[in-house]
């Protein structure tokens, strides 16, 4: 299995700005996701972070709103861009081996826009 | 396109009682992948169980059983003799043999009160 953690835990941030989420994995893993848990549902695939391209976006996702990096194999990040109180959520990375078709979760980033 | 379908949004029942959770899902493959996933009130989500679409074999793990039927779909989750620390929601997800991408469904609160 892999450990996954993310960077920061939680944050409060004004409407209007950005924030940049960390997800580090302890070991190489071949895909890496970003998920949405908006409060009181389930999670929402929003991209697959690919590594050193471009991410893929789920629809109703976009770059501009969602940038995401994956420089290396274990690293990656998730930007929430001109944020509203509508992204207030939950933000889980996940990792695993595709040939193992397994998925880990971190802990969560739980966002909260006034 | 797949779809998971978890019916029963909340149950509560009392500690040591048995429990089942429901879950239906939908896809065109024939080769997929199935998942249990819990999360307690903390956030984390906690990887329970993977199945692949060949095997139907019940699994038990602990207090904790599964049930395959490809025939109807489903893939449901029993908890023997529950204990308060069970109370937690419960996804269900699936995946595709390619991409890994998880469908989640909706969730299941799971009360067990003392």
């Amino acid at each position: 299995s892999a450990v996954i953690s993310q960077k920061p835990s939680r944050d409060i941030c004004q409407r209007g700005t950005s924030l940049t989420i960390q997800c580090q994995v302890d070991s190489q893993v071949t895909m890496m996701f970003w998920y949405r848990q908006q409060p009181g549902q389930s999670l929402t695939l929003i991209a697959t972070a690919n590594q050193g391209s471009e991410a893929t976006y789920e629809s109703g996702f976009v770059i501009d709103k969602f940038p995401i990096s994956r420089p290396n194999l274990t690293f990656s990040t998730l930007t929430v861009s001109n944020m509203s109180p509508e992204d207030s959520s939950i933000y889980l990375c996940s990792g695993g081996l595709a040939t193992m078709n397994e998925q880990f979760f971190g802990p969560g980033t739980r966002l909260t826009v006034l | 396109a797949q779809k998971v379908t978890q019916a029963q949004t909340e149950i509560s029942v009392v500690e040591k009682e048995d429990v089942t959770l429901d879950c239906v899902y939908e896809t065109r493959d024939t080769t997929y992948y199935l998942f249990w996933y819990k999360q307690p009130p903390s956030g984390e989500l906690v990887f329970l169980i993977r199945r692949n679409s060949f095997d139907e074999q019940n699994e038990i793990s602990g207090r904790y059983s599964w049930n395959f039927q490809k025939s109807t779909s489903s893939f449901n989750f029993t908890i023997t003799a529950s204990q308060v620390v069970d109370s937690a929601v419960y996804f269900c997800a699936l995946s595709e043999a390619k991409g890994n991408k998880l469908v989640f469904g909706a969730g299941t609160i799971l009360r067990v009160k003392s």
